[in-house]
């Protein structure tokens, strides 16, 4: 079955360049977040959609991160003017309803970024 | 706002060992909770969560954990580990009436044969 569809699953990008990672969730799925684990560190928020709600972007480290998710569907996490710090796995992550549930969220497997 | 410690960010063991790794939340609100293992370079994997009822909660691989709301602790336990345990684990919490996933720094338990 497919789960969590992230693309790609390694990046290398010269400091100062834009990168765009992509997010494909489990069909169905109203609920998609983007997490960063840097190295050696845990899981940090940085954006969650649900449905056609405006998103939660309290998490985006700067205005240099932004998100979008077209069609309720496929998401992509844009990284502008990209800086050494930014180096990471981006997890995309989905659930069949992000609000007032315990439903299981499924990860994907990152995508792995190194700016040098 | 909610928060999570894990105790241990290096847990080493022998196999057939038992293990527990700990984990203590910090939320005003009702929470539920969850443990993820990451194995090298794949994603995350729920193992089990605690949404309501028992306390005791048994998940995938033999593992389970414990909600211990006086001690706001949900501690993941296994009475006897393999190598193949060996990997990254992950306490998250969520509060009922939110959406946003919490995690902790993780716990690396490594089994040495």
């Amino acid at each position: 079955g497919a789960g969590v569809s992230q693309s790609p699953s390694n990046k290398v990008t010269e400091k100062g360049k834009d990168v765009e990672l992509r997010c494909d969730p489990i069909s169905g799925h109203t609920a998609l977040y983007w997490y960063r684990q840097s190295l050696g560190q845990g899981l940090e928020f940085l954006i969650y959609f649900q449905g056609n709600s405006a998103p939660d972007k309290s998490g985006l480290p700067s205005d240099r991160f932004s998100a979008e998710r077209t069609g309720g569907s496929v998401s992509t996490l844009t990284i502008q003017r990209t800086q050494q710090e930014d180096s990471a796995v981006y997890l995309c992550a989905s659930s069949p309803q992000g609000g007032i549930s315990g439903n299981t969220i499924y990860f994907g497997e990152g995508s792995w970024l190194t700016v040098v | 706002a909610q928060s999570v410690t894990q105790l241990d960010s290096q847990v080493p063991v022998f196999e057939e060992a038992p293990v527990e790794l700990r984990c203590n939340y910090s939320s005003s609100v009702s929470v539920y909770l969850f443990w993820y293992v990451q194995y090298p370079n794949q994603g995350l994997q729920l193992l089990l969560k605690y949404l309501s009822g028992s306390t005791l909660v048994k998940g995938i691989n033999g593992f389970e954990a414990e909600f211990n709301k006086s001690q706001t602790s949900f501690h993941l336990r296994k009475p006897s580990v393999h190598i193949s345990d060996t990997a990254e684990y992950f306490c998250a919490v969520k509060e009922t009436s939110g959406s946003r996933l919490t995690f902790g720094e993780g716990t690396q338990l490594t089994v040495n044969p």
